[in-house]
């Protein structure tokens, strides 16, 4: 079985502050990990995907992603918060890429200027 | 970049009554489409994979005879919530994958569909 913890469920940052959103899984498999991001009233959109390849991962809008395997975590970074980030984050596991993904219940990033 | 419709984007509807929701990819084929539902606050819980052309696979604890999934076509699925009530409305959120091309395997979300029963 598979399972995620985003923990925070409301992140609060000044604007060119640093950005960290944390994940931690559970896997019985080597992990597929992913980060989706959703502004209000759109779809979920792929921000970046870990696919035991490098283990640092950049993704799209400066965001990168670090896959820790002996803290099972999977914590999602952006140097200088923009106010175009604010939107709700939700990190995601599966047991490989393109199969059907459990996710963590999302954390709301606020951007303050 | 690929594109995932749903509609109707909310709907409300009397407590017995059957809903359809479409899950459409309008610039790319997809064999798989998922279904996932999230209530208020919550993550996205996985409903049922759908196969075009075969019988949908639905995860534990959902009722296939409630929520029936067609895959009729590469480019439509479509979600019937029958007999539907109240405990029934929440946020539907499909996703199709994409089977080929530089986006393979990647999965497109549509905005999803708000269903309120009363």
């Amino acid at each position: 079985a598979q399972s995620v913890t985003q923990l925070g469920s409301h992140v609060s940052v000044s604007e060119g502050a640093l950005v960290l959103l944390r994940c931690n899984y559970s896997s019985s498999v080597p992990p597929y990990l992913f980060w989706y991001v959703q502004y209000p009233n759109q779809g979920l959109q792929l921000l970046l995907k870990y696919t035991s390849a490098a283990t640092l991962v950049k993704g799209i809008n400066g965001f990168e992603a670090e896959f820790k395997k002996s803290e099972t975590s999977f914590h999602l970074t952006k140097p200088s918060a923009h106010m175009s980030d604010a939107a709700e984050y939700f990190c995601a596991v599966s047991d490989f890429d393109g199969n059907k993904l459990v996710f963590g219940a999302g954390t709301i990033l606020r951007v303050k200027s | 970049g690929a594109v995932v419709s749903q509609h109707p984007s909310w709907v409300i509807c009397k407590s017995g009554t059957s809903v359809k929701i479409e899950c459409r990819s309008l610039d790319f084929q997809a064999t798989t489409m998922f279904w996932y539902r999230q209530f208020p606050k919550q993550s996205l819980m996985l409903m049922a994979t759908s196969n075009e052309g075969s019988k949908a696979t639905y995860e534990q604890g959902v009722e296939k005879d409630k929520f029936l999934i067609n895959h009729a076509s590469l480019t439509l699925s479509t979600l019937t919530v029958t007999s539907a009530h109240p405990e029934d409305s929440s946020f539907y959120i499909c996703s199709a994958r994409a089977h080929s091309g530089s986006s393979y395997n990647e999965q497109f979300f549509g905005p999803g569909t708000r269903l309120t029963v009363l």
